[in-house]
C-alpha cells in the first residue's frame, strides 16, 4: 500500500492568497483526519470525516478554513484568505475504523505551508 | 476537559534505557497511543494501551495505569536513530469516533 498521500509537500504563498491542500487516504480506510502542527501548539486536530461525512470540525480555527471529502479517496483542506499565522505543517491521517479503541491512525508526509 | 503532560525534552546515552512519562486527564478513557516523530517527518505509530499493564514490542515497551492517569514509554538499548520526538495521545470515550488528543511531545536526544 502506498500509505497516505499528500500534496503539495511544500507550499509558499503570500498573505491573502487561497491555499488548497490535498490528501488521499489509505484505500479502505473509513476515517480521515486533518491535523496542524506548530512548535507553539503541537499537533492539533482540525477536522475529521467518517465515510466522507464531517464528524467533528470543532478544531477548525476560523471561517477561513474549510475541508471537503467528495469521495472515499480524496479530501481537501482550503484556507482562504491565508495569513502568516497559518504557517505550519498540515498532516492528513486515516484509519480503518475509529469506533473500536485499537484503530491506529496512519499519517501522511505532511504539507509544510509558509505564508509570507 | 482533557489535559496531557509529558516532559519537553530528555537526553540519554547510546545503549542505555530511557523512560518517557505521560500523565493525562480526560472525562473518559478509550486508549492511549505513543507515536514517534523524527524531525521533518510524519508521526509513526509505536504502541497502544487500553488495559493496565505493560505492552512489550521489541526494544520498546509501554505501560498504562488507568487509575493514576499515567503511562510511560520505555526504550531499551538506545540507538542514535531513536533521537526523535515521542508523542503521547489519548482517545476520550465520550468523543465521537476516533478523535485523539496529543501531548506536546518529548524531544529525545541520544548521545554517543
Amino acid at each position: 500500500d502506498a500509505g497516505v498521500i499528500q500534496s503539495p509537500r511544500h507550499e509558499v504563498t503570500e498573505m491573502g492568497q487561497e491555499v488548497t491542500l490535498r490528501c488521499k487516504p489509505i484505500s479502505g480506510h473509513d476515517y480521515l483526519f486533518w491535523y496542524r502542527q506548530t512548535m507553539m501548539r503541537g499537533l492539533e486536530l482540525l477536522i475529521y470525516f467518517n465515510n466522507n461525512v464531517p464528524i467533528d470540525d470543532s478544531g477548525m480555527p476560523e471561517d477561513r478554513f474549510s475541508a471537503k471529502m467528495p469521495n472515499a479517496s480524496f479530501s481537501t483542506l482550503k484556507i482562504q484568505p491565508s495569513e502568516p499565522r497559518d504557517s505550519a505543517v498540515y498532516f492528513c491521517a486515516s484509519s480503518l475504523r475509529a469506533g473500536t479503541s485499537t484503530d491506529t491512525q496512519y499519517f501522511g508526509p505532511g504539507t509544510r505551508l509558509t505564508v509570507l | 476537559g482533557q489535559n496531557i503532560d509529558q516532559p519537553t525534552e530528555m537526553t540519554a546515552t547510546e545503549g542505555a534505557i530511557v523512560q518517557i512519562n505521560c500523565t493525562y486527564q480526560t472525562s473518559g478513557f478509550n486508549g492511549l497511543f505513543w507515536y514517534q516523530q523524527h524531525a521533518g517527518e510524519a508521526p509513526t505509530f509505536l504502541s497502544y494501551n487500553v488495559l493496565d499493564g505493560l505492552e512489550e514490542k521489541g526494544r520498546f515497551s509501554s505501560f498504562l495505569s488507568r487509575s493514576k492517569g499515567y503511562s510511560y514509554l520505555l526504550l531499551k538499548e538506545l540507538q542514535m536513530k531513536d533521537s526523535a520526538s515521542y508523542l503521547c495521545a489519548v482517545r476520550d470515550i465520550y468523543n465521537q469516533g476516533g478523535k485523539l488528543i496529543f501531548g506536546q511531545g518529548t524531544e529525545l536526544s541520544v548521545k554517543p
